[in-house]
């Protein structure tokens, strides 16, 4: 399996408490994305890290999400006194450059009861 | 920021008809315009993409056109299967930060057998 790996796929909890959720990319890809979508929309931007760094976090919501890739390969997305408003599936994607295709994910579906 | 809009929002054709999807945009820096296809539970995958520079792009059935001046781009699917049946999301990526990608907000193709 040489795609990108995201778990849990589906995560349900209650409002106010903190989750994680997980992204293995490609080998050896560089570049790593995440996007949350909501039903019936298209996936919108979140965060991109080139490497161990956040290239670019304009797209977070507010200061609750948070995501890290500390070794330049696995990411967490981290989203603390969940919300409501909150669920949606939450899509990783990576890529071997800054300017290269984008492989996705299946995405973690997260419900905020 | 970048606008994509895309119509129709439903598509329904007979096996064998030809689709089109066409998606506009805002921003006139944009210079790269991928289509992605998602399929139920999967993440999105890339099925075709084009570059500014160029008017036109083909693979197989599949065909993508992109007119800069009008800032539009249009995906063309001949020869329809049932297997093309998906949710197709257009992108545009900002004219200097190319991996930040803006998603059109879906076409749900519906070929019938």
């Amino acid at each position: 399996g040489a795609g990108v790996s995201q778990t849990p796929s589906n995560k349900v909890t209650e409002k106010g408490k903190y989750v994680e959720l997980r992204c293995d990319p490609i080998s050896g890809h560089t570049a790593l994305y995440w996007y949350r979508q909501s039903l019936g929309q298209g996936p919108e931007f979140l965060i991109y890290f080139q490497g161990t760094g956040a290239a670019d976090d304009s797209g977070l919501p507010n200061d609750r999400f948070f995501a890290v890739r500390p070794e330049g390969s696995v990411s967490t997305l981290k989203i603390q006194r969940t919300e409501r408003g909150d669920s949606a599936v939450y899509l990783c994607a990576s890529s071997p450059r800054s300017d290269g295709i984008q492989y996705f994910g299946a995405g973690t579906r997260l419900s905020v009861l | 920021g970048e606008n994509v809009e895309q119509h129709p929002s439903t598509l329904s054709v007979q096996e064998g008809d030809s689709a089109v999807i066409k998606c506009t945009y805002s921003d006139s820096a944009s210079n790269y315009f991928p289509w992605y296809k998602q399929e139920l539970g999967k993440g999105p995958q890339l099925i075709i993409d084009i570059r500014s520079n160029v008017g036109e792009k083909k693979d197989q059935r599949i065909a993508v056109t992109l007119n800069k001046t009008a800032k539009h781009f249009s995906l063309h699917i001949t020869e329809t299967q049932p297997e093309d049946s998906a949710v197709y999301f257009c992108a545009a990526s900002s004219g200097y930060n190319f991996n930040k990608f803006y998603f059109g907000s879906g076409t749900k193709l519906n070929v019938k057998p």
